[in-house]
């Protein structure tokens, strides 16, 4: 089964830093989701990612699929950032996700 | 579009009473999901639906039932309802295996 881990699990930012959330993986995998938890508590989608890299304003994900290793960045930090990131491991074969725990972010202003 | 549209939002049962959670969703999806969020865990998969008439256990389905009639109603069935059951229940559907998924507002069900 597969380990899902995140770090930090909290982090706090001053309004304009670079953020990094990293997430790691102990299995072989198809894709990598990382999705946002508002503080009301709906969960969207950020990104769906199998290798490489993607861009979407000002959140970036990579994935090291040697390393079972994947980071959401985010340039340019604003208050609104302010969620739980949460990734999750889509293994090759299998229709479920397993999910980290989420690394909770508050960005300062 | 509705998207994915969970009832109630909130709920306080006595231990012992069943309940049915609501799940719909208006994308045409085939894919449906219950995940239960406890705190300071990731999301468990409860059951999963891959289309109308198939489910299947998640992670973690004892206590539960679910049942998919329809390709747009994926209900959430607690027959006894367990303290430790009590939890933040999410629905999900996507349009097939490998895609995005789409998040309900979630449940938030306290049991007594």
């Amino acid at each position: 089964k597969n380990e899902v881990e995140q770090s930090p699990q909290n982090l706090t930012a001053q309004e304009g830093e670079f953020i990094t959330i990293n997430c790691s993986y102990s299995v072989g995998i198809s894709a990598l989701h990382w999705l946002q938890q508002h503080p009301g508590g709906g969960i969207v989608s950020l990104f769906m990612l199998s290798s490489g890299k993607k861009k979407h304003g000002r959140l970036i994900a990579t994935i090291n699929i040697q390393e079972k290793h994947s980071s959401l960045h985010i340039t340019a930090s604003h208050p609104r950032d302010s969620a739980v990131y949460i990734c999750a491991a889509e293994e090759g074969g299998s229709e479920k996700l397993v999910f980290g725990k989420g690394t909770k972010l508050t960005v300062n202003p | 579009n509705a998207g994915v549209t969970q009832t109630p939002k909130f709920r306080i049962l006595k231990i012992g009473q069943s309940m049915t959670l609501q799940c719909a969703q208006d994308m045409n999806h085939n894919y449906m999901y219950w995940y239960r969020q406890d705190p300071g865990m990731g999301l468990k998969l409860i059951y999963y639906s891959v289309g109308a008439g198939i489910t299947d256990k998640g992670e973690v389905p004892n206590g539960y039932n679910v049942s998919r009639s329809t390709t747009e109603d994926f209900p959430l069935r607690l027959e006894l309802a367990a303290p430790s059951q009590t939890s933040v229940y999410f629905c999900a559907s996507s349009n097939r295996y490998g895609q995005p998924q789409h998040f309900g507002d979630g449940t938030r069900l306290s049991i007594l």
